[in-house]
């Protein structure tokens, strides 16, 4: 099962770009990278997903080298509403595991006014 | 307009009880989930049902029993419940078992539980 490290914290200040670097050195040919975050007494949310090169939408871009054996989230011009966890995670790729994604620690992200 | 739904959202209880927790999901989903989380923000898999039909048991005591009506809802049953079980057991679903792009998992609130 592909194992994910990303920084266990990490500060920032409003109008910031954030940008959270993901290892997933075992990663399948199948699988993807998949970013959540998680408010405080919420449960996760997805934001991002991706196979490789780059994904952008209306809340965050994924930056995945040719390798895919690390990504990047970008979160542009932080708010204080940004304070979060932010979980990246691999799948096991095929039918029937889809729930078998490995959630890491996470980054938890603190945005200061 | 809540997409996954579970109740309790707090349980207080003593060691020993046997509690359950509800989840539904109006999201025509074909797949749901149970994770737990620790005081460390570790999310882990419990179970997983597709279409009623239980597809991934990871290894949890036998003292937790899911059960599934019909693919709308998945009810978690604690028996003899212990210290050790306090946790934040989260409900979701995905439109179906196959990790794959636009598959994405959608958690319900969490409920917050606590053995006393």
């Amino acid at each position: 099962l592909a194992k994910t490290t990303q920084p266990i914290s990490m500060d920032s200040y409003e109008g910031q770009e954030v940008n959270i670097t993901c290892s997933h050195n075992n990663i399948a040919t199948n699988d993807y990278i998949t970013w959540y975050q998680q408010f405080p007494s919420q449960g996760p949310r997805f934001i991002i997903q991706g196979y490789k090169t780059k994904v952008t939408n209306e809340v965050a871009s994924l930056f995945i080298p040719a390798d895919r054996k690390s990504s990047t989230l970008s979160l542009p011009r932080v708010s204080l509403s940004d304070t979060a966890v932010y979980y990246c995670l691999v799948g096991d790729g095929g039918y029937n595991q889809g729930g078998k994604l490995i959630f890491g620690q996470g980054t938890e992200l603190s945005v200061k006014p | 307009d809540t997409a996954v739904s579970q109740t309790p959202k707090y349980l207080v209880t003593q060691m020993g009880n046997d509690k359950s927790i509800k989840c539904e999901q109006n999201l025509g989903h074909d797949t749901m989930y149970w994770y737990k989380q620790d005081s460390k923000k570790f999310l882990k898999i419990m179970f997983s049902y597709n279409n009623k039909e239980l597809i991934i048991n990871e290894t949890v005591p036998n003292r937790f029993s899911p059960k599934s009506p019909d693919k709308a809802h998945l009810n978690l049953h604690i028996n003899s419940l212990e210290l050790g079980d306090s946790a934040v057991y989260f409900c979701a679903s995905s439109p179906s078992a196959a990790y794959s792009s636009g598959n994405t998992i959608y958690f319900g609130e969490g409920s917050w539980l606590t053995v006393v």
